[in-house]
């Protein structure tokens, strides 16, 4: 069955550096999703991407966040200058059509920022 | 603004028991609903999708149920194993936003002994 994939699952990062975290959707999907659940809490909302644009972002998505597809594969997070409090795991996700279809997650990548 | 609960956080329960889990939404404007199960430090994986039209849905041992009126859903587990043990996450899609996105609960932790 095909997977959602995402690499690294684990990165650590200093505090004010850059991290990508990548993502492989199942192929024929058409969104892309990117959620984050810091340890012990919700899982949250971070942006939506459809159609090669955000579709939707977060509050917790501002400037520091940006999210790109490079090419026909990819999907990637980018996280310009990360704070302790972005530690968490980041989840990538894909639905191959409108609301009324199904995400499908990735295992995601535990990021911790010391 | 949506907000998903599930009772009880946390079940214990022996091998070969029929339980159910609770998930309660505050806005019964969904899309659907969506059941997950999340192995400790690893993603989300789908069980069940419940559209707003649907009663229930069902896959093997799990049953899950929409009283989107009311804002309920119950996910029933027969015959419990402990290969079962897990936290199981609710979360609905609602109308918020362009498309909707998955808004989560907490999750129930359940852990069935042999």
């Amino acid at each position: 069955e095909p997977e959602v994939t995402q690499t690294p699952s684990h990165q650590v990062t200093q505090m004010g550096q850059e991290v990508i975290l990548r993502c492989v959707p199942i192929s024929n999907h058409l969104y892309f999703y990117w959620y984050r659940q810091i340890l012990g809490q919700k899982v949250e909302f971070l942006v939506s991407f459809y159609n090669n644009e955000i579709s939707e972002k977060s509050e917790i998505f501002d400037d520091q966040f940006s999210v790109e597809r490079p090419d026909g594969s990819n999907f990637t997070l980018k996280i310009r200058s990360t704070k302790l409090e972005d530690s968490a795991m980041y989840f990538c996700a894909s639905s191959p059509s409108g609301p009324n279809s199904p995400l499908h997650f990735g295992n995601g990548t535990r990021l911790t920022v010391t | 603004k949506q907000e998903v609960t599930q009772i009880p956080a946390a079940l214990s329960v022996p091998e070969g028991e029929n339980l159910v889990l609770n998930c309660s939404f505050t806005d019964s404007a969904i899309y659907n609903l969506q059941w997950f199960r999340q192995d400790p430090g690893k993603g989300l994986t789908s069980l069940l999708l419940i559209q707003s039209s649907q009663r229930e849905q069902t896959s093997g041992r799990l049953n899950a149920s929409l009283d989107k009126s009311s804002g309920r859903s119950t996910l029933y587990i027969a015959a419990s194993q402990p290969g079962d043990s897990a936290t199981y996450l609710c979360a609905v899609r609602d109308y918020g936003g362009s498309q909707g996105n998955l808004i989560f609960g907490k999750g129930t932790k359940l852990s069935v002994k042999p």
